[in-house]
């Protein structure tokens, strides 16, 4: 079976600090995909990486920054957080070239004080 | 179905009741779709996913019907236990190269006992 993991289920950090969020996957996955959920708003795509050192844009990409040094790890930067970047983040990730379906890790839910 | 506010329409059954959770996509390209079920405190979990060229699709105890004409995804639970309370979602594919899933907003299922 397919485990992708986070550092962190629960994290509450400052306004103005630098937050990391890790995600790992076991599975030697090429895709890997940084979400963030909010109530009533769904899942909306922050950032996507195709493979290692590669990144793309999604549809939120504003205030946060990726990183993918190695194909297992893929790490979310939020550079200065703020109170609206409280939210659940959620990491998935995706055997490219095999199917669309997206396994996801268990959350971390961000509170920004 | 899906909602665009700030609160998740919540479908509510009898313990051994069908459930039918109910999805409108927005897509006329997309090819490929899978269903969600998120329970709470956990990342959401694969159920099962359903290609353009199908209009129905069986899994155990869940079944997904698709109508293209209408863009109209559905996820049907036979004999629905409380271990199926959870939030549903469905995604679609963008129908080109990335492979990426837009994901709707999610349906929350209450099984009464």
């Amino acid at each position: 079976d397919v485990k992708v993991t986070q550092s962190s289920r629960y994290l509450v950090k400052r306004t103005g600090e630098k937050v990391f969020l890790e995600c790992v996957q076991d599975m030697d996955h090429e895709n890997m995909f940084w979400y963030r959920q909010d109530p009533g708003l769904g899942l909306r795509l922050i950032y996507f990486s195709y493979d290692v050192k590669m990144k793309e844009k999604g549809d939120i990409p504003e205030g946060y920054s990726v990183s993918r040094e190695k194909k297992e790890r893929f790490s979310l930067i939020l550079e200065s957080a703020s109170t609206n970047q409280t939210s659940m983040y959620l990491c998935a990730s995706r055997l490219a070239q095999r199917s669309y379906e997206q396994y996801f890790g268990p959350g971390t839910r961000l509170t920004v004080t | 179905g899906e909602s665009v506010g700030l609160h998740l329409p919540t479908l509510s059954v009898q313990e051994g009741d069908n459930s039918i959770i109910n999805c409108a996509y927005s897509n006329s390209a997309s090819d490929y779709f899978i269903w969600y079920k998120q329970e709470s405190g956990k990342g959401p979990q694969f159920i099962i996913d359903i290609r353009s060229n199908m209009d129905k699709r069986q899994g155990q105890r869940v079944t997904v019907l698709l109508n293209k004409t209408v863009k109209h995804l559905s996820l049907q639970i036979a004999a629905t236990q409380p271990g199926d309370s959870a939030v549903y979602f469905c995604a679609e594919n963008y129908g080109g190269s990335q492979g990426n899933l837009i994901f709707g907003k999610g349906t929350k299922l209450s099984v009464k006992p």
